[in-house]
């Protein structure tokens, strides 16, 4: 699976957008780009997971640039409950494929 | 919520101890994870199970034994822990795409 480069933390006000970056320039044509979060102590929660479209849920969105080297979480309305560890991950979509997590941005959330 | 359940959620044990970590779902998956999270460090995975069969260990010494009896449960038996072995100890399930995780289980090892 494919290496991802995110930066260490983040701050963020409440009630704004939060733009979280990730670099993944050795991403192969298979892979998609998933997000999770780990709030402190709990197991990690699902966020959103894209290929080559932007996609968005009720928690996210996920821009992915067109060569696909690097992607952005956004967080349209940012919450104290959003301070949290995220996690950009790239794997192949199959059966028992595992996610290699790296450290993560920490993201606080201030009001 | 996520459908996936672990119990205990706190263990502490001595090193002589020998005691079992439980995980199950409750989500149709056919896939099944155990994840280590030592403090400060990322996850780290230890074991997969496809199907009730292990298709990864990921050099995890033998004091660890983990146990799929079918696709809904998943074990961790363990014997002779190290004090560096105190830890969150995290299952997942998934089908191919997102897994989800259970609570954790904080294991502290004296």
């Amino acid at each position: 699976d494919a290496k991802t480069t995110q930066p260490t933390s983040m701050d963020c006000a409440e009630g704004r957008a939060a733009n979280l970056p990730c670099n993944h320039s050795t991403i192969s044509g298979n892979e998609y780009v998933y997000w999770y979060r780990q709030i402190h102590s709990q197991g990690p929660q699902y966020i959103i997971h894209g290929l080559k479209n932007n996609e968005t849920n009720e928690m996210a969105s996920l821009i992915i640039t067109e060569d696909r080297k690097s992607s952005t979480l956004i967080l349209p309305h940012a919450t104290l409950r959003d301070t949290a560890v995220y996690y950009c991950i790239v794997r192949v979509e199959e059966y028992g494929n595992k996610l290699v997590f790296g450290a993560g941005t920490i993201l606080r959330v201030k009001s | 919520e996520t459908g996936v359940t672990q119990t205990p959620r706190h263990l502490v044990m001595g090193m002589t101890n020998k005691k079992s970590l439980k995980c199950e779902q409750h989500l149709g998956h056919n896939a099944m994870y155990w994840y280590k999270q030592s403090a400060k460090k990322p996850l780290e995975l230890m074991f997969v199970y496809n199907f009730k069969e292990q298709t990864e260990n990921n050099s995890v010494p033998s004091r660890f034994s983990p146990e799929c009896p079918n696709s809904s449960h998943l074990f961790l038996h363990l014997h002779t822990l190290q004090p560096e072995d105190s830890a969150l100890y995290l299952c997942a399930s998934s089908q191919e795409d997102e897994q989800y995780f259970g609570p954790g289980t904080r294991l502290t090892v004296t």
